[in-house]
Formats: structure tokens, C-alpha cells, sequence
């Protein structure tokens, strides 16, 4: 149980052009959702945090206007990444955080979309 | 804020040798401790967890003992494999709710 997937696992596109990449969790309700970017040999930043039905909420420094997430329902958020740049290409890895949890965070990951901009 | 330290690699042993990847954090109140694995090409996997002071999780061999003493959450292994070289990350979560705070991963490289 507590599975998340991320469609695509990999992407090139041109610079200019936008890329949705999504993350479902397949057999829980997340109530929560994290996007992280993690370059190469370094940690996981987080982007951004999604709930169900509201707003994301981007880190400092992240543009919501460039990062787009959508939380539509409670087993789907996306990411997209509008007027792609090659500073934009990176490895992006979603999270998720099953309803009924209470006070215990474990957070489920998914396998992470590698974005090459061209 | 809250912030995780974790040593910096690559660590690199020979098969059966014994494992320590030092993890030290900065937090307010009382935090959840994790440590997750990303093996090559693959996404993060939890590897074991704490969620309060004295707490040992453990799983695979690995094992690590939340300390608030000296806010450390050092990762340990008796025995290495060579199918244990992945990297590892430390990692907290202040509230439940909120995102993880990682460290910077440590790059563990067993050769037989």
C-alpha cells in the first residue's frame, strides 16, 4: 500500500514550451500533497505544498506563476512548468500525506520526473 | 528554524564493514526523525523512523535512536552489502502536516 506515481518519469521539450507532470496516490486519500526539486548529488528542496481543494503554498524564491500546482482532488496534484528554461531542468519529486494520519507525518514519495530542457 | 546536518560523503566501505552516517538536527519542540534511501535511479524510500526521544527505529539492519540529548539521529548497519550503496537522507518533520526537512544526503558506495 501507499503508493504514489508520477507520470512522466521523464521529459524533453524545447525551451519556451510548458510541462504538466503529475503524482497520484493510488490507494490512499491525500489530504496533502509536497513538490520537491532536487539537482544533482544535492538534497530535496521543496517547492511548494498542496492541499486538496486550496491554493498552493510556494517556499520563498519559487515563482507560482512559473510553477503551476493543482490539487483537484485527493488523489491527484500537478505540476506545471510554464515557458520551460534550461535552468528549469532538474529532477522533480512529489510527496503525499495520507488523510487520518493525525499527528504522524510519513509521507509517501513518488519515483521523481526528470525534466531536460532543451 | 528547523534544519537537518548531516555528514557529507561519499562513504565509501568494503562489504561487511560497519556503517555510521552522522545526522544531527535543529528543531523546535518535538520532531519526527527519518531516514530514506534513494537507491540509483529510483525515487526516496523510507528506510526507518522515530517519533519521539529514545525511539530506535529500524528496518533491514539499519538502525537509529532518536536522541534529544544531542539532537542526533545517527544511522547505523552492523554489516554492509553492496546492494546497500544508495544515497541516504536524513530527514525531520516539525508538525504533522508539513513538509520533510532533509539533509544533504550522504552517497554510500559498498564494494565486495
Amino acid at each position: 500500500g501507499a503508493v504514489v506515481s508520477q507520470h512522466p518519469s521523464w521529459v524533453i521539450c524545447k525551451s519556451g514550451t510548458s510541462v504538466k507532470i503529475e503524482c497520484r496516490s493510488l490507494d490512499f486519500q491525500a489530504t496533502t500533497m509536497f513538490w520537491y526539486r532536487q539537482f544533482p548529488k544535492q538534497s530535496l528542496m521543496l517547492m511548494a505544498t498542496s492541499n486538496e481543494g486550496s491554493k498552493a503554498t510556494y517556499e520563498q524564491g519559487v515563482e507560482k506563476d512559473k510553477f503551476l500546482i493543482n490539487h483537484a482532488s485527493l488523489t491527484l496534484s500537478t505540476l506545471t512548468v510554464t515557458s520551460a528554461h534550461p535552468e528549469d531542468s532538474s529532477f522533480y519529486i512529489c510527496s503525499a500525506r495520507a488523510a487520518g494520519q493525525g499527528d504522524y507525518n510519513e509521507q509517501f514519495f513518488g519515483p521523481g520526473t526528470r525534466l531536460t530542457v532543451l | 528554524g528547523n534544519s537537518v546536518t548531516q555528514m557529507e560523503g561519499p562513504v565509501t566501505l568494503s562489504e561487511e564493514a560497519f556503517l555510521t552516517i552522522n545526522c544531527t538536527y535543529t528543531a523546535t519542540g518535538y520532531p519526527s526523525l527519518f531516514w530514506y534511501v534513494q537507491y540509483p535511479g529510483e525515487g526516496l524510500q523510507l528506510l526507518l523512523k522515530a517519533t519521539k526521544a529514545d525511539d530506535k527505529g529500524s528496518n533491514k539492519g539499519f538502525e537509529a535512536t532518536y536522541r534529544k540529548e544531542t539532537t542526533s539521529f545517527h544511522l547505523e548497519k552492523g554489516s554492509v552489502q553492496v546492494s546497500d550503496s544508495a544515497v541516504y537522507f536524513c530527514a525531520l518533520s516539525g508538525q504533522a502536516g508539513t513538509a520533510l526537512i532533509f539533509g544533504k544526503g550522504t552517497t554510500l558506495s559498498v564494494s565486495s
